[in-house]
Parts: structure tokens; sequence; C-alpha cells
């Protein structure tokens, strides 16, 4: 069955840190990934996301991500944080069907100015 | 353009009653998905509306039913509710690509 995790619970960063998530996967089919974000108080939105070609995906906000097929691995990363990118991270990929997101637990990050 | 809509924001029930949330998805969209977001987990897929028929299910009771009308606006009913149904219920909306549209999500708490 497909499933995702996530490793870090809870991040702390300070401004212009690196950050760097990891999601991890196991999924049988055509691979698509998914990474949203959940800013405080605001609806989930998609930061990037993988369908096939080029492994590094770029998102918004200066967000991107490595498809690692052999790693099973699908990390986020930004090279510099800021104190609004303070959220909750969400990696997600399709269940079987192709019809819904099975999402991992997620990470929250908070930057401090 | 609207996005998905929700409604109500929040909600406070009692345990053994019944409790209806609603969601307008996307202009364009015809496919919506509900979710339920525990404190401190990722969401959680319910079940999926097309054509006004559930499509697939997750892992939930039956106690959780919805419908989808013609305009594809949809609701989400939950009965005999529990304390442990407090949660965050997302819509999400999408069309033919796999990328789903949430809506802001209706609070429902459980007393």
């Amino acid at each position: 069955a497909q499933s995702v995790s996530q490793h870090n619970h809870h991040v702390i960063l300070s401004e212009a840190a690196s950050l760097e998530l990891g999601c991890n996967y196991s999924y049988g089919g055509t691979v698509n990934l998914f990474w949203y974000v959940q800013y405080p108080g605001q609806h989930l939105q998609l930061l990037l996301k993988y369908f096939s070609g080029d492994p590094l995906v770029k998102g918004i906000k200066g967000f991107e991500a490595e498809f690692i097929k052999s790693k099973f691995s699908f990390n986020l990363r930004k090279p510099s944080v800021q104190w609004s990118d303070t959220a909750e991270y969400f990696c997600a990929v399709p269940n079987q069907a192709g019809t819904a997101l099975i999402f991992g637990k997620g990470t929250t990050l908070s930057v401090s100015s | 353009d609207a996005g998905v809509t929700q409604s109500p924001t929040h909600l406070i029930k009692t345990r053994g009653q019944q409790v209806t949330l609603r969601c307008s998805p996307k202009s364009g969209h015809d496919t919506v998905s509900w979710y339920q977001q525990a404190l401190g987990q990722g969401p959680q897929f319910i079940f999926q509306y097309y054509e006004e028929e559930e499509r697939q299910r997750g892992n939930f009771p039956d106690r959780f039913s919805g419908h989808q009308f013609p305009n594809y606006s949809s609701e989400l009913n939950v009965n005999a509710l529990l304390l442990g149904d407090s949660a965050l219920y997302l819509c999400a909306s999408s069309s033919t690509s796999n990328e789903q549209y949430f809506g802001p999500g209706t609070r429902l708490t459980v007393t």
C-alpha cells in the first residue's frame, strides 16, 4: 500500500538558514509526488509537484524538491528561509486509484527572525 | 475566480448529534474530495464524489456519508458524532488532472 513518511516533526531555523525536509514514499505505480504547505490560518496550498521528467522540481517561493528514485525520496529544500516560511509542510502521493492523496504527518517549520 | 469554499468555518456539536458540512468547488472542477485532518496529523481521505456518485472511499465508517449536487457542490454528513470526530474537515476539488485545490476547511469540535 502507498505510504509517505516525513522524518522531521518540528524544525526550528533562523532566518537565512538552509532548509531540507525529508520525505520517503512507498508507491507501486507511476510516481507522482507533491509538497503542500499550510500557513497559519490559511488553506492547504500546492508548493510543487513531480510527475515526470527532470527530477529537480522548482516550486513557488524559492522552494525546490529532488526526486531520487533509488532512495524513494522527494526531499524539499530552500537555500535561505524567511520568517514568512513558518508553516506546516506535507508530502503526498496519490492513492492506488490515483483519485486521492495520501499525506505524510507533516513537518512544522518555525523560522525565527 | 473563486477558489474552493467551505461552510461553516467553525462548528461545535455534542456527542451523538449529526452534522452537515458544505463545499463549493473551484470553477471548472467537477470532482470533490473530502479529507479529515486531526490535530498534528496530515489530512486523511474520506471519500470522493464525481458525477454525483461516490467514486472512492477511504477507511472511514458508514457514519460518514456525502452527496454531490448537479452544480458539483458537495456535502459531508457525519452521524452519531464521537469525540474523536473533532478535526479540521477539508474539501478539495479537481478536474481531469491529479492536482487538488483545497478549501479553508471547517473546524468541527465535538463536546
